[in-house]
């Protein structure tokens, strides 16, 4: 069954700086999905960034860009910078990309932003 | 706001109770999941239906189960209800079963 780990409970970085959040999945398939959600105070789930396995060029949307590293089995997230608004839990996801199946999460990081 | 409603935002029950969930998902999308953000196990997958049809199951208790109407609104119907199944369930939907997922806002639920 595939694993998603997030190391990193919590992370702080000041207002306006760069932060990297880590991620590292296990998992035998090929052909799959990875995806950054935020998760605000409000509890919504916002799809931040998703990346295609079997594209190599790493994802990007304005501030928000990862790291993609297949053969490590890592997905990163750099958020440049850093707003208050970011503040959130944010939780690294897969998906098996051959058929239906939900989303498996790793256990999320804390990100505090220092004004 | 995705476009995902879900009903009701909170509900407190008994143990030994049953309740049910109710998800609304986006127009045109024909997939739902249900998903239980709990502190103690985290995020969830628990079960997706797509068109009124199973598709694919996860961690889902017995206790629990699901069905989507051809409106294609679903309902998670959790029965026996323990302390332990206070959580926060999302539903989220999708135009196909493989397209990225949007989340409702969530039902709290606290079961006491």
């Amino acid at each position: 069954a595939q694993t998603v780990t997030q190391s990193q409970p919590e992370m702080s970085v000041q207002e306006a700086e760069t932060v990297t959040l880590s991620c590292t999945y296990d998992t035998s398939e090929s052909d799959y999905y990875l995806f950054w959600y935020k998760q605000p105070p409000s509890r919504q789930m916002i799809l931040v960034i998703r990346q295609e396995a079997y594209k190599q060029q790493n994802a990007t949307e304005n501030r928000f860009s990862v790291n993609f590293q297949k053969a490590a089995k890592s997905f990163s997230l750099k958020i440049s910078d850093s707003q208050l608004g970011d503040a959130a839990m944010y939780f690294c996801a897969y998906r098996f990309g051959g058929g239906a199946d939900g989303l498996t999460f790793g256990k999320g990081t804390h990100l505090i932003i220092q004004p | 706001d995705s476009g995902v409603t879900q009903t009701p935002k909170h509900l407190i029950t008994a143990t030994g109770q049953r309740v049910t969930l109710r998800c609304s998902p986006r127009s045109g999308d024909l997939s739902v999941y249900w998903y239980q953000q709990s502190l103690d196990q985290g995020l969830q997958f628990l079960i997706q239906y797509y068109n009124g049809e199973e598709r694919a199951k996860g961690n889902i208790l017995e206790r629990f189960s699901a069905q989507q109407f051809p409106d294609l609104h679903s309902e998670l119907n959790l029965s026996s209800l323990e302390l332990g199944d206070s959580a926060l369930y999302f539903c989220a939907s999708s135009p196909w079963t493989d397209n990225e997922q949007f989340f409702g806002p969530g039902t709290r639920l606290t079961v006491l």
